[in-house]
């Protein structure tokens, strides 16, 4: 059980252009989704928490206009990067927690902008 | 804000000995400490996770123990076999439950030689 998927594994964009990524909750329901970025070989930071229906919390320094968070379901969030630069290149990963649960993990999603 | 420091940045260790990883955070009001393995190009797994009302626990060959009057908490892992090679995160969350945000260490690259 606690199985989250992420869509899709890998895309690469073309700079200005603007990417959609789902995570899914497979076998529960979440009320709370984190989406995470991971640079190379450097550790996890959050960007946003996001409840069901209700506005994503962003971490300072986070764009939230840049970094549109969607959680219209118990089991579906998305983040959609706009505009991609190449520094928006990075591994986004997402996780999905019940209340009361710990936080399960995505596989992670590699953005690569041209 | 939370802050958490990880020791060592990396660690290698021969196939059958122990491996220890070390963790301090800041917030007294931590009241979640869970540890998560990433392998390359994957998104974390939680391995092991305690609260603060625990000083230990055990899981097969690893173990979290906690110190909450040093704030800090460490992962064992004995026996180590080639596929526990990874990297290792440790984190900290507070608040009423442990749906809340994760902070995370700066990670571990865990290499056992065989």
């Amino acid at each position: 059980g606690a199985v989250v998927s992420q869509h899709p594994s890998r895309v690469i964009c073309k700079s200005g252009t603007s990417v959609k990524i789902e995570c899914r909750s497979l076998d529960f329901q979440a009320t709370t989704m984190f989406w995470y970025r991971q640079f190379p070989k450097q550790s996890l930071m959050l960007m946003a928490t996001s409840n069901e229906g209700s506005k994503a919390t962003y971490e300072q320094g986070v764009e939230k206009d840049k970094f549109l968070i969607n959680h219209a379901s118990l089991t579906l969030s998305t983040l959609t990067v706009t505009s991609a630069h190449p520094e928006d290149s990075s591994f986004y990963i997402c996780s999905a927690s019940d209340r009361g649960s710990e936080q399960y993990f995505g596989p992670g999603t590699r953005l690569t902008v041209t | 804000g939370e802050n958490v420091e990880q020791h060592p940045s990396t660690l290698s260790v021969q196939e059958g000995d122990s491996a220890v990883i070390k963790c301090t955070y800041s917030d007294s009001a931590s009241n979640y400490f869970p540890w998560y393995k990433q392998e390359l190009g994957k998104g974390p797994q939680l391995i092991i996770d305690i609260r603060s009302n625990v000083g230990e626990k055990k899981d097969q060959r690893i173990a979290v123990t906690l110190n909450k009057t040093a704030k800090h908490f460490s992962l064992h892992i004995t026996e180590t076999q080639p596929e526990d090679s990874a990297v290792y995160f440790c984190a900290a969350s507070w608040g009423s439950s442990n749906t809340g945000k994760l902070i995370f260490g700066q990670g571990t690259t865990l290499q056992v030689k065989p």
